[in-house]
C-alpha cells in the first residue's frame, strides 16, 4: 500500500460548481498536510497548510483533515476556468524527519 | 520578494554524462530541498540542505548529490546520467525556524537525457 494515494483524475466539471479532491494516507504518524496547484510546465504552488484535524479555509479554497480516517479533501467554491490545474497532496511528520510525500495529483479541468 | 529561482530552465543530455542544476532559495528562506517529478506523477523527495549540509535524504542511489552554499543556494549534481532520470527538477524552499515544513517550490529544471 502506498503511503499516499490520490486519484489521478481528470476531474471534469462545469464553471461555478464546487470541486472535491481528496487523499487517503496510511501512515498515522502524518502530522502536517498540504494542498499544492501545478499548472503545466510549472512549479507547484502552495495553497493550503493545516496541521490538525478540521477545517482551513482560504477564500474559495477549504481544506479538511480527519486524522481519524487518515483523509484529506480540498474543496474550491465557484470553480473557475482559470483553476484548471493538477492538484497535489502532500503531508509529512516533522518527528521523523521533514521528507514531504506526496499524492501523484489530480487532474483538474474546469469548463467553461 | 523574489520567490525560489532554479536554472537552467531545460536542458538536454546523453546518458552517461554529468549535469549540474542550481537554485536560490526564497528571500529569507535557510532550506533547500530538491525534488524529481516524473511525468503524471508527484513530485519524489531527492535530500535537503541546512547549514551546508545534506539533512535529509530519499531513496535515490549516490549518482545524485548536492551542495549548499553559505549563501543558502545549492546545487544538484547527477552522474552517470540515465534514460531514466529525465523529469522535472524541483527546488523548494523553507526556513527551518517558521517550525512548519511549508515548502515553497522553484519552476522546475526539465532534463531531457537522450
Amino acid at each position: 500500500q502506498k503511503e499516499v494515494e490520490q486519484d489521478p483524475g481528470p476531474l471534469s466539471v462545469p464553471e461555478g460548481a464546487i470541486v472535491s479532491l481528496n487523499c487517503t494516507y496510511s501512515n498515522s504518524a502524518f502530522q502536517y498536510f498540504m494542498w499544492y496547484r501545478q499548472y503545466s510546465r510549472k512549479g507547484p504552488e502552495l495553497l493550503m497548510y493545516t496541521y490538525s484535524s478540521g477545517n482551513k479555509e482560504d477564500g474559495r479554497f477549504t481544506a479538511q483533515v480527519d486524522k481519524s480516517s487518515k483523509y484529506i479533501s480540498l474543496f474550491i467554491r465557484d470553480s473557475q476556468p482559470s483553476d484548471s490545474a493538477t492538484y497535489l497532496c502532500a503531508m509529512g511528520d516533522m518527528n521523523r524527519d521533514d521528507k514531504i510525500i506526496f499524492g501523484k495529483g489530480t487532474r483538474l479541468h474546469i469548463l467553461p | 520578494d523574489a520567490g525560489v529561482t532554479q536554472s537552467p530552465t531545460h536542458l538536454i543530455k546523453t546518458r552517461g554524462q554529468q549535469v549540474t542544476l542550481r537554485c536560490s532559495p526564497k528571500s529569507g528562506h535557510d532550506t533547500v530541498s530538491w525534488y524529481q517529478q516524473a511525468l503524471g506523477q508527484g513530485p519524489q523527495f531527492i535530500f535537503q540542505y541546512y547549514e551546508e549540509e545534506e539533512r535529509q535524504r530519499g531513496n535515490f542511489p549516490d549518482r545524485f548529490s548536492g551542495h549548499q552554499f553559505p549563501n543558502y543556494s545549492s546545487e544538484l549534481n547527477v552522474n552517470a546520467l540515465l534514460l531514466g532520470d529525465s523529469a522535472l527538477y524541483l527546488c523548494a524552499s523553507s526556513f527551518v525556524g517558521q517550525g512548519t515544513n511549508e515548502q515553497f517550490f522553484g519552476p522546475g529544471t526539465r532534463l531531457t537525457v537522450l
